[in-house]
């Protein structure tokens, strides 16, 4: 299947800061996506989802923005804690093509006091 | 709390060896799914399963087969380990068909030597 990517492998922020990370995908049938965190050590966590039909859905501390024009997904996140240090993937499920969902290489976001 | 549980958190197996990897769920989810994590790779679908017997090969099944004889469990087999397939492995489960977010387990980290 096509593969979701990821703009930075990277992203290093101060405590307090916003961070955002960045999703491109090139599948226009998709219409799921999903944000996981991975702290080390552990499996994925969820953190939020989004269905094709809207373009912003927030969570705790958390926004999830599509834009299915040019094809992008972004997860933000709001008064970054050392805590939220983690390796963030995004997932992308294509219509009817059945029950797997299609992985991001990842992003490590560094949280800096 | 735990959900999907992975039998061993680490394994260190010699090559040739025939290697089982056990993953039970309580969620009564329908779909089941074993993924391999490498850095730079991300997640690579090796094998999942939407019912109790049955299975479907995913991106890099070469080397695995499965077994899913009841709904809770799926089991990874590595007919006969290499080094090659030293790797982090995630179980994953979700409820139904398609656009629906996964459960992982906390993964199997098995070395091959």
């Amino acid at each position: 299947g096509e593969s979701v990517g990821l703009h930075l492998p990277t992203l290093s922020v101060q405590e307090g800061d916003n961070s955002i990370i960045n999703c491109a995908y090139s599948n226009s049938a998709s219409d799921y996506f999903i944000w996981y965190k991975q702290e080390s050590g552990k499996g994925p966590q969820f953190i939020i989802d989004i269905r094709s039909n809207m373009d912003k859905r927030q969570g705790q501390r958390v926004t999830v923005l599509l834009n299915k024009t040019v094809k992008h997904l972004s997860l933000q996140i709001a008064a970054t804690q050392p805590g939220d240090s983690a390796v963030y993937f995004c997932a992308e499920n294509i219509s009817n093509s059945g029950y797997a969902l299609n992985f991001g290489k990842g992003t490590s976001l560094l949280v800096t006091p | 709390d735990v959900k999907v549980t992975q039998s061993s958190r680490y394994l260190v197996k010699r090559t040739g060896e025939k290697v089982f990897l056990e993953c039970v769920q309580d969620m009564d989810h329908e779909n089941m799914f074993w993924y391999r994590q490498d850095p730079g790779l991300g997640l690579r679908l090796i094998y999942f399963s939407y019912d109790v017997k049955m299975k479907e090969k995913g991106d890099i099944p070469e080397g695995y087969s499965v077994s899913r004889e009841k709904k809770e469990r799926f089991s990874l087999i590595l007919e006969s380990a290499s080094t090659n397939q030293t790797s982090m492995y995630l179980c994953a489960s979700s409820p139904g068909y398609g656009s629906e977010g996964y459960t992982f387990g906390s993964g199997t980290r098995l070395t091959v030597v």
